[in-house]
């Protein structure tokens, strides 16, 4: 068993629909959670960062973390054709070390 | 441009043959990372620098892969003797101490 899992998808919605990501892990000595947004060909983009549980939006994005049911969650708002990528979610025991990723959910987003 | 930097871009190179991979970090980070990504995989953690120091490898990391960074800036990843396996895309990033690692382009190698 993986110390993340995501489901690969792929997830279509269509634009202006309301996006959930999840990932789940089992480390509990997992204390920062991290959400990617990598497009094809490219490298991995940080899109949320968030330490231990709780909630943090920015913009159109929210990242949620309940350590007691280990689960991790992004929520995009009114998701656009330009959302259309694949989502990483990582998580690590600090700052400073190693991130451990999930396989990934491939997201598009239909005009 | 201040981000991770990444090169090259692209190698095709025969089995067997020696590659080498170069990744600038972002200038004020202290710590380097190397990851591997196959095709519909997450990155997979191969090793990290603190400075000129390699604190981490994966058991990824077989004897034919070797990392460094002699000067605590740039660093190169080394595959010999490369095989089929070997193909992939080699991600760098970068971090200070107290936050989270910020990724290069990659590198894609095909070995053929």
């Amino acid at each position: 068993q993986k110390e993340v899992e995501q489901d690969p998808g792929p997830l279509s919605v269509p634009e202006g629909a309301i996006v959930s990501l999840n990932c789940t892990y089992s480390n509990s000595a997992f204390q920062y959670f991290m959400w990617y947004r990598q497009y094809s060909r490219k490298g991995p983009e940080l899109l949320m960062y968030t330490y231990s549980s709780g909630n943090k939006e920015d913009g159109r994005f929210t990242a949620q973390v309940d350590k007691s049911s280990k689960y991790i969650s992004l929520f995009i708002r009114d998701s656009q054709p330009s959302d259309s990528a694949t989502y990483l979610c990582a998580s690590g025991g600090n700052a400073g070390n190693m991130l451990t990723f999930g396989g990934g959910t491939r997201l598009m987003v239909k005009p | 441009d201040t981000g991770v930097s990444q090169d090259p871009r692209h190698k095709i190179t025969k089995r067997g043959q020696n590659v080498t991979f170069r990744c600038d970090p972002i200038s004020e980070h202290n710590r380097l990372y190397w990851y591997r990504q196959t095709l519909g995989q997450g990155p997979e953690f191969l090793t990290y620098f603190q400075n000129e120091a390699q604190l981490e490898k994966s058991r990824l990391l077989s004897d034919r892969f070797s990392a460094e960074r002699p000067k605590g800036s740039f660093s190169t990843l080394e595959i010999q003797r490369t095989e089929q396996g070997d193909s992939a895309m080699y991600l760098c990033a970068s971090s200070s101490a107290t936050e989270t690692q910020y990724f290069g382009p990659g590198t894609r190698l095909l070995v053929l």
